[in-house]
């Protein structure tokens, strides 16, 4: 079975710290990759995606994931993080041999301090 | 463009009330669905509908039931509530279908449901 795993449940951060949360899943086939940010008591917001083409994707507040097809991994980072990042963010995969089945990570929980 | 809307943002029940849980969209997305989120658990699919007139399970269906009404609405229904069932639910839509392979999913703002 398709899954999508977070090593990390929290990500604890000083603000203008770099910051990388990791994300790996376990097929290697065709896939569709996606980072969802949900702020305290809101909705999950879609802060990138690689469907195909470059393997380095920029998302929205200055976020970046870099798709590596040999580790199956889709690591996102960010290099100044500001206290306004304080959210739970969620990797989550779209495998096309499943039907595009979405699957999501557990999530990283990321508290930026001042 | 409101995007997926859902009511009521919170409520409270009793268990063993029923309630029903609403969802809609206007993006004319083929796929909508419903997850339930817990602490420390992360989203669990409940239920999905794939187009207008389908529905199936997801992860975790036990105790509730969907209803794909049209094509811009999907409702979740709680017959029996019980404390178990006290979560935040999210629902989400999609283009997948219809020839549109992509899954990108659109969430609503949640509803926060305790059973006491």
């Amino acid at each position: 079975a398709q899954s999508v795993t977070q090593l990390d449940s929290q990500v604890p951060v000083f603000e203008e710290a770099p910051v990388e949360l990791r994300c790996n899943y376990s097929s290697s086939v065709s896939v569709y990759l996606f980072w969802y940010v949900q702020y305290p008591n809101q909705g999950l917001q879609l802060l990138l995606k690689y469907l195909s083409g470059s393997t380095l994707v920029k998302g929205i507040n200055g976020f970046e994931a870099e798709f590596n097809k040999s580790q199956t991994s889709f690591h996102l980072r960010k290099p100044s993080v500001h206290i306004s990042d304080t959210a739970e963010y969620f990797c989550a995969v779209s495998f096309k041999a499943a039907g595009n089945k979405l699957t999501f990570g557990g999530g990283t929980r990321v508290l930026v301090k001042p | 463009n409101a995007g997926v809307t859902q009511t009521p943002k919170f409520q409270v029940l009793k268990t063993g009330q029923s309630m029903t849980l609403q969802c809609a969209q206007d993006m004319n997305h083929n796929s909508m669905y419903w997850y339930r989120q817990d602490p420390g658990m992360g989203l669990r699919l409940i239920y999905y509908s794939a187009s207008e007139g389908t529905t199936d399970k997801g992860e975790v269906p036990n105790g509730y039931n969907v209803s794909r009404l049209n094509k811009r609405e999907f409702s979740l229904r709680l017959e029996s509530a019980a404390p178990s069932q006290t979560s935040v639910y999210f629902c989400a839509s999609s283009p997948l279908g219809g020839g549109q392979a992509i899954n990108e999913q659109f969430f609503g703002p949640g509803t926060r449901l305790t059973v006491l």
